[in-house]
């Protein structure tokens, strides 16, 4: 079964550098997502992604962070200048439609930020 | 007032036990219903989608009611394995983003 990968699994950082985080989505889905979840708290959206460009973001999503697909399968989310409340789960989706579809999760990575 | 609630529970019940979980949304024009599962520090797995008419997928059931603004998950015949955090999931009329619900902890008991 097809399924969305991510990596690392786990990103420890210093307080200030920038991270980048991967994802290989389900090939044939053309919608990808970047969610993340603070330990303890529910899953909040930061920014969707469709043909090339960003459909949708959320106000967490600010200019600290970024999204590429520098190939046909990679989806990167960048975060510069890490601060300490960046530490969370951050999941990776991808779905088929961006409408009505499931969202397919990633592993996720976990990135601790000190 | 918050997109999606649920109750956090925790619920604990015998194995064997019927439970029920209910999420409310206040987006009345939302237009699609997922609930997903996630265990401890994994991702969101796809239970199942939530359609207008109820669907039922083995000892699970979801049911939509738009009247009231609120999807229900019911789990007959629990079993250890189904202790998990239960996630509802409301994607909006507009845009692609899932709003999704702090989740209701489940713990099934032998």
């Amino acid at each position: 079964e097809p399924e969305v990968t991510q990596t690392p699994s786990h990103q420890v950082t210093q307080m200030g550098q920038e991270v980048i985080l991967r994802c290989v989505p389900i090939s044939n889905h053309l919608y990808f997502y970047w969610y993340r979840q603070i330990l303890g708290q529910k899953v909040e959206f930061l920014v969707s992604f469709y043909n090339n460009e960003i459909s949708e973001k959320s106000e967490i999503f600010d200019d600290q962070f970024s999204v590429e697909r520098p190939d046909g399968s990679n989806f990167t989310l960048k975060i510069r200048s890490t601060k300490l409340e960046d530490s969370a789960m951050y999941f990776c989706a991808s779905s088929s439609d961006g409408n009505y579809n499931e969202q397919f999760f990633g592993p996720g990575t976990r990135l601790t930020v000190l | 007032r918050k997109e999606v609630e649920q109750d956090p529970g925790p619920f604990n019940v015998p194995e064997g036990a019927t439970v029920a979980f209910n999420c409310t949304y206040s987006n009345s024009a939302s237009q699609s219903f997922f609930w997903y599962r996630q265990d401890c520090r994994k991702e969101p797995k796809l239970l199942m989608s939530v359609y207008s008419s109820g669907n039922e997928d083995g000892r699970f059931t979801a049911q939509l009611n738009r009247a009231s603004q609120y999807i229900s998950l019911l789990i007959r015949d629990s079993k250890l394995s189904d202790s998990a955090t239960y996630l509802c999931a409301v994607l909006p009329n507009t845009g692609n983003q899932f709003y999704f619900g702090t989740g209701t902890s489940l713990t099934v008991i032998p």
